[in-house]
């Protein structure tokens, strides 16, 4: 199947510094790639839909300012978490589509962010 | 409001046993569902989907799930279980509204097969 990667896997940051996380689509283009978020022992909750060329949509009550997104090319979005600050702390996956496997959500192994 | 409830946080079972875990959503129009698997330290990977047609479906590894429009359920079984099995399954549903990807999980289930 598809394959997603995300980088870095952890990070550790102190509050107030910004963290960039990217999510690379590699052997197939996307034009839309999706942004979760989970704390432990809960579920993803879908943060932001990233699109390419345009502006990411992102879900309510999720601060766009604070969670920038920029999908420049058709394998690469990136999630910017600004200003961070301890509450932020959380394990960050995105997925993408495939149109190859009738759009196939792929899944990268997500990153651990932890503030201190 | 729209909700994917799973209804085991955690269970825990022997090889050979039968699997059932349940997920009931809470949408007004037409959904696709999903089950995913996240085995230890793994990817979230599909293990099987339904978008109409024939309300049992046949997944990977084994695993059917059986959607019930009337109870809003989406169970997903498998007969006999492996200690391979051992992982978190999260159900997750897509309304057809909603842009294409666009999934709502339920909190998820671990699973822990013994041997």
């Amino acid at each position: 199947g598809a394959v997603v990667s995300q980088h870095p896997s952890w990070v550790i940051c102190k509050s107030g510094t910004s963290v960039k996380i990217e999510c690379r689509s590699l052997d197939f283009q996307a034009t839309t790639m999706f942004w979760y978020r989970q704390f432990p022992k809960q579920s993803l909750m879908l943060m932001a839909t990233s699109n390419e060329g345009s502006k990411a949509t992102y879900e309510q009550g999720v601060e766009k300012d604070k969670f920038l997104i920029n999908h420049a090319s058709l394998t690469l979005s990136t999630l910017t978490v600004t200003s961070a600050h301890p509450e932020d702390s959380s394990f960050y996956i995105c997925s993408a589509p495939d149109r190859r496997s009738s759009y196939e959500q792929y899944f990268g192994p997500g990153t651990r962010l932890t503030v201190t | 409001a729209q909700s994917v409830s799973q209804h085991n946080h955690h269970v825990i079972l022997s090889e050979a046993a039968s699997l059932e875990l349940g997920c009931n959503y809470s949408y007004g129009g037409t959904v696709n569902l999903f089950w995913y698997v996240q085995y230890p330290g793994q990817h979230l990977q599909l293990l099987l989907k339904y978008f109409s047609g024939d309300p049992l479906v046949k997944g990977i590894k084994g695993f059917e799930a059986e959607f019930i429009k009337s109870k809003f359920s989406f169970n997903l079984r498998k007969p006999s279980v492996q200690w391979s099995d051992t992982a978190e399954y999260f159900c997750a549903v897509n309304a057809r509204g909603d842009s294409w990807g666009k999934l709502q999980f339920g909190a998820g289930t671990q699973v822990v097969v013994t041997p």
